[in-house]
């Protein structure tokens, strides 16, 4: 059972572009929602996380938009550079105790020069 | 501070050979996973250790994996033996106790190929 779903499974996007990338998710007692890039060859590394006190969060050209009632979240890219190609997942887990963070199935995003 | 560090970096084997990999931590992080990654997926939880002890290895398949974190600061995992269904990237992780919820740390994993 895929507990985050996501999209677009690829992304295309001109240099200056935005890039969108959409996640959902089923479990109502998931509260803190992270996002990870992942180069080729490398681990995945935090970019951004969320908490769904909030309906967005701004880091840098990086923003997470959040929707409660809708169980989704999405990760905008601003002025998008060929430095962002990467693979970008999502994820969900409870906030407190040992939790178990649910990736979403990955999204591999190409930004051209 | 140093990364989370990660052996070998790639291993082919044959089915039903067996295989290990190793992870070292950052210094002080109590809390640490092992993620497989399946081409074309997001990392999935296999076991998380707290110091020594499993706090979670519901998703470890235990016929045929197995894994420990002796002294709460190393830790192996292994397969015995593997199927084909095993090739994946290994991915350790780990995370500091000291600060509510803090991120995980990644290291840059071992990519196993069950020939």
């Amino acid at each position: 059972q895929q507990q985050v779903k996501q999209s677009p499974q690829s992304l295309i996007v001109q240099k200056g572009g935005i890039s969108i990338i959409n996640c959902a998710y089923e479990n109502t007692a998931f509260d803190y929602f992270p996002w990870y890039q992942q180069f080729p060859g490398k681990g995945p590394a935090l970019l951004i996380a969320i908490r769904p006190d909030v309906s967005e969060k701004k880091e840098g050209r990086f923003t997470i938009s959040f929707n409660k009632s809708a169980k989704q979240f999405s990760l905008h890219i601003m002025d998008s550079q060929p430095g962002d190609s990467a693979t970008y997942f999502c994820a969900a887990s409870k906030w407190t105790g040992a939790n178990n963070l649910f990736f979403g199935t990955g999204t591999r995003l190409t930004v051209i020069p | 501070e140093a990364g989370v560090a990660q052996s070998p970096r790639y291993k082919i084997i044959e089915k039903r050979q067996s295989v290990a990999f190793w992870c070292n931590p950052i210094s002080g992080h109590a809390t640490l996973y092992w993620y497989q990654q399946i081409l074309g997926q997001g990392p999935k939880l296999l076991i998380q250790f707290q110091n020594n002890g499993v706090v979670d290895d519901s998703q470890l398949p235990k016929d045929r994996f197995s894994a420990e974190r002796l002294k709460g600061v190393d830790s192996t995992l292994k397969i015995q033996p593997a199927k084909l269904e095993d090739s994946a990237v290994y991915l350790c992780a780990s995370r500091s106790d000291r600060a509510f919820n803090s991120p995980l740390h990644f290291g840059n994993g071992t990519r196993l190929t069950v020939t």
